[in-house]
């Protein structure tokens, strides 16, 4: 079947390590996407890739960093991690403009100490 | 902009009961979706029921429907006969349908309990 998946789903970091958080799709999806869950704030957009290639800064994506060189995955990048970005992490997918249901992964919960 | 709002942070309902939760949204689109997830403690996103602005019917997936009042640019979420295993978060979101924006925006979420 099908799947998005994310790794590690836990990690602790010191405060200044670059981080890497790994996402990967099997539904051959052009759009995926990275979110933020911190409570009261629900999900919140860092960045989203259309394709290969193709990366966007979202609502909170100073920090953060991605890329896109194939159609499976898109890694999260913290250049140099700070407390503030202690959070779930998830990952998505969709297929095309007109979508109705995007794909979630099982989220990352980072702390960064 | 987009922006969702869920103005209850959180819910009790008894088993069996209906409960209604509130979402209202923000946006100058004419053409857009409306969605409700659901997060149980485990963590995953669920996908449970969608709403065009368009629709001229209210969404309904089995036990859950969307309240959707256009005018008043709400889309409350409507849980019949609730169950235990509805004890989660819901999370109440938008997507712009008539550009290429295709992320979601979601609103804060509102932890619902059932109880016995």
């Amino acid at each position: 079947d099908a799947e998005i998946t994310q790794s590690p789903r836990h990690k602790i970091t010191e405060t200044g390590r670059q981080v890497t958080l790994a996402c990967h799709q099997t539904w051959n999806h052009n759009n995926m996407f990275w979110y933020r869950q911190d409570l009261g704030h629900g999900l919140r957009l860092i960045h989203y890739s259309y394709g290969v290639q193709d990366t966007n800064k979202g609502e909170v994506s100073d920090g953060y960093s991605v890329s896109r060189s194939n159609t499976e995955d898109l890694p999260l990048t913290l250049e140099s991690a700070a407390s503030s970005q202690t959070s779930v992490y998830f990952c998505a997918s969709s297929d095309g403009p007109g979508f109705i249901e995007a794909f979630f992964g099982q989220g990352t919960r980072l702390t960064v100490v | 902009a987009q922006k969702i709002t869920q103005t209850q942070p959180g819910m009790f309902v008894q088993e069996k009961e209906a409960v209604t939760l509130d979402c209202t949204y923000d946006t100058s689109d004419q053409s857009y979706g409306l969605f409700w997830y659901k997060q149980p403690s485990s963590g995953e996103m669920i996908f449970l029921i969608y709403q065009g602005s368009y629709d001229e019917q209210n969404a309904t997936e089995g036990r859950y429907s969307l309240n959707f009042q256009k005018a008043r640019k709400s889309a409350n979420l409507v849980i019949s006969a609730s169950q235990l295993g509805d004890s989660a978060m819901y999370f109440c979101a938008m997507r712009d349908q008539s550009g290429s924006a295709r992320q979601l925006t979601f609103g804060s979420g509102t932890q619902l309990t059932v109880l016995p």
